[in-house]
C-alpha cells in the first residue's frame, strides 16, 4: 500500500531556530515529492523534487530528496514566528498528472 | 492566492440531505482535483477531471460524484450525508503539461448537524 510518513508530527522551536522536518515514502511509480505549507486554509506550494541528491532552495527553506532511500528533507532556518504552519508532504504517483497521497504532516510552533 | 476558487466557504446541512461544491481551477489550467480533509485522515485524494474527463479515482465514496464542465469549473456532489461527512473539501488544480504542481483553494467547510 502507498504512503507517505512524516517526523514529527509536531514540533515546538524559538525564533532563530533551525528546524528539520522528515518525509519518508513508499508509493507506486513515484514520480515526484512535493512540499506544501497550510496555515488556515489552503496548503501553498513550497516545492517539487524529482531527482535525487538536487537541493532545491527559497529563502530560508531549502529541500532535497533521496530517491535511493525514499525520503525528503525540509529544512527551515532563522525561524520565525511566520514559520508556524503544518508542513505537508505528498507522494506524486504515476499518470500523465499524476495524484497525491499526503502525509498526516508536522505542526511546527515557532515562539517569539 | 493560488487563483483556484471554491464556493461556498462554509456550509451547514443535515444528515441525510444532499450539497453542491463548486471550483473555479487557475486560469489555463485543464486538471481539476478533489480532496478530503479530516481530522483523522488528513488529506485524501477523491478524484481527478481533466478537460472535462474523470481521470482517476480514489477514495470517493458511491454516494459523492463530481463533474468537469466545459468551461472547466468542477462541482463536487455529496448526498444522503453522514455525519462522518463532516470536513474540509478542497479542490486543486494544475497545468495540462508533466509534472506540474497543483495548487489548492481555500476550501469548503462541511459541517453535518
Amino acid at each position: 500500500e502507498d504512503k507517505v510518513v512524516q517526523s514529527p508530527l509536531s514540533l515546538v522551536v524559538h525564533e532563530g531556530d533551525t528546524v528539520t522536518l522528515n518525509c519518508s515514502y513508499e508509493v507506486t511509480n513515484f514520480r515526484s515529492l512535493l512540499w506544501y505549507k497550510q496555515e488556515k486554509k489552503a496548503p501553498t506550494f513550497l516545492f517539487m523534487l524529482t531527482s535525487s541528491g538536487i537541493e532545491k532552495k527559497s529563502g530560508r527553506l531549502s529541500s532535497i530528496l533521496d530517491k535511493k532511500e525514499l525520503f525528503s528533507i525540509l529544512n527551515i532556518t532563522a525561524t520565525q514566528t511566520g514559520d508556524s504552519a503544518i508542513y505537508l508532504c505528498a507522494g506524486n504517483y504515476g499518470g500523465s498528472q499524476g495524484n497525491l497521497i499526503f502525509g498526516k504532516g508536522t505542526k511546527l510552533s515557532v515562539k517569539p | 492566492d493560488s487563483g483556484v476558487t471554491q464556493t461556498p466557504k462554509h456550509l451547514i446541512t443535515a444528515t441525510g440531505q444532499r450539497v453542491t461544491l463548486r471550483c473555479s481551477p487557475r486560469s489555463g489550467d485543464l486538471s481539476v482535483y478533489w480532496y478530503q480533509q479530516s481530522l483523522d485522515q488528513g488529506l485524501q485524494f477523491l478524484i481527478q477531471y481533466y478537460n472535462g474527463e474523470e481521470r482517476a479515482k480514489g477514495n470517493i465514496l458511491e454516494r459523492f460524484s463530481a463533474q468537469q464542465f466545459p468551461d472547466l469549473h468542477s462541482e463536487l456532489n455529496l448526498s444522503s450525508l453522514e455525519l462522518g461527512d463532516s470536513a474540509l473539501y478542497f479542490c486543486a488544480s494544475s497545468a495540462h503539461y508533466r509534472d506540474q504542481p497543483q495548487h489548492f483553494g481555500d476550501g469548503t467547510r462541511l459541517s453535518i448537524l
